[in-house]
């Protein structure tokens, strides 16, 4: 079945520094999705891609679709506080109505 | 805009005893409705799905069972809880844009003893 891989599992950085998350898929999707998880919280939506090869920036995170649609990243710039917390990316391949979400990136950030 | 309310919030049962967990969604009709698991620590496992009433889709062979008897009720049950069962249970709620993306409720945290 379809299975959708995060790396890595958890990140620790100094206020400042950037953060990069990788999604990797066993199959082609037709789009992938970011969610953040606050520490004690539910996923909230971030953005969605669709295209081959698409950049998406919001202020400081900037998301990538792979050419092949296999893979994603999330980049964050200049790590705040506010940042903590864990990132999923979840990935569909058909119109069959099911997310699979990976299994996320947790990050912490040192002031 | 949409909303999804979850409850109970929080819940600690013994093993062996049934459990419900009741969603439901305001703000949208027609959704596909999602319930997923997460243990402590770890990624969101699907374990039902439905996209219309009446029509289930399970994901994993488990103790638990998934019903929607109204368009914006999901609810999440079983007849006998194990220690494994515990986790924090998410109801999700496709939105009104089409695009695909997911609101969450509150989510329900559940303790097996």
């Amino acid at each position: 079945g379809q299975q959708v891989m995060q790396i890595p599992q958890y990140q620790h950085v100094q206020e400042g520094e950037d953060f990069t998350t990788y999604c990797n898929s066993s199959t082609t999707l037709s789009n992938i999705q970011w969610y953040k998880q606050r520490p004690g919280g539910h996923p909230v939506f971030l953005i969605q891609l669709v295209k081959s090869g698409e950049v998406k920036k919001q202020k400081r995170l900037t998301f990538q679709f792979g050419e092949a649609k296999k893979n994603s990243s999330l980049h964050i710039t200049a790590t705040q506080t506010t940042d903590v917390g864990t990132y999923f990316c979840a990935g569909s391949s058909s119109n069959t109505g099911k997310l699979i979400f990976g299994q996320g990136t947790t990050l912490q950030v040192k002031p | 805009s949409q909303t999804i309310h979850q409850w109970p919030a929080t819940l600690v049962q013994p093993v062996g005893s049934p459990l419900s967990l009741e969603c439901t969604v305001e703000g949208t009709s027609n959704p596909n409705l999602y319930w997923y698991r997460q243990a402590a620590g770890r990624g969101l496992q699907l374990l039902f799905y439905s996209v219309g009433i009446g029509q289930i889709s399970s994901e994993v062979p488990q103790n638990l069972s998934a019903s929607r008897p109204q368009d914006r009720q999901f609810i999440l049950s079983s007849k006998k809880l194990l220690l494994s069962d515990s986790g924090f249970y998410l109801c999700a709620s496709t939105g009104t844009s089409g695009a695909g993306e997911l609101f969450f409720g509150e989510g329900s945290r559940l303790t097996v003893l």
